[in-house]
């Protein structure tokens, strides 16, 4: 089984641009969740899509955005970019309706902003 | 407001030694805990997990142990090897309203 495979791994944009990240989850998995990594700052939560529908949602301004589609499939957009936005996004993929269940992550996308 | 926290940001340990990685959360309505690890370049792969009703669980060399009262979860690895050198996270889950929190990692690095 393939695992969560996300696109492009690194990424090279600068101040006031918008940047598309994409993930296609294990197959199977309909949970997909977002995740912002920074030296110091650990995993900070972006947002969950669950079936198309933001089911979660963290404490990210409005420049942070997603969807997901009906094959599970997830977009995350980030526009008018700063510096501070400059770090590894991790998505991951979960079993359907499940609570407990573990995340599978991709390897993720470096985001460097000049 | 960091509900799990992880306040040492690196251990170092002899290989053969046991490593001890410690984890506090605020939040009462966590109730499912886990651990991960994370090799650089790569995402996090999930390690070992335990539910709020019980207060160990053992796979291998890993043991969680989880007090309630205390707030406070620590991953145990016995023996110690180097290639766990790695950044480990834990993660609390409020089964409620699905939402998965992490720690802010530590480094562990196993000395040969």
């Amino acid at each position: 089984k393939a695992g969560v495979t996300q696109t492009p791994r690194y990424l090279i944009k600068t101040r006031g641009q918008q940047v598309t990240l994409s993930c296609s989850p294990i197959s199977g998995h309909r949970s997909v969740s977002w995740y912002q990594q920074t030296p110091g700052q650990g995993l900070q939560f972006l947002f969950e899509y669950f079936s198309e529908t933001q089911r979660n949602k963290g404490n990210f301004p409005g420049r942070f955005s997603g969807r997901q589609f009906s094959n599970s499939r997830s977009e995350m957009n980030v526009s008018t970019l700063e510096l501070g936005d400059s770090a590894l996004y991790l998505c991951a993929s979960s079993l359907p309706g499940a609570t407990n269940e573990k995340l599978f992550f991709g390897s993720g996308t470096q985001l460097s902003v000049l | 407001d960091q509900q799990v926290k992880q306040n040492s940001p690196s251990l170092s340990v002899q290989e053969g030694r046991i490593s001890i990685l410690n984890c506090d959360y605020t939040n009462s309505m966590f109730d499912y805990f886990l651990w991960y690890k994370k090799y650089p370049a790569e995402g996090p792969t999930f390690l070992i997990s335990i539910s709020s009703i019980k207060d160990k669980n053992e796979d291998g060399r890993f043991t969680v142990f989880l007090n309630k009262s205390a707030k406070h979860l620590s991953l145990h690895i016995v023996p110690s090897q180097p290639g766990d050198s790695a950044v480990y996270f834990c993660a609390a889950i409020d089964s409620g309203t699905y939402k998965y929190i992490f720690g802010t990692g530590t480094r562990l690095k196993v000395l040969a």
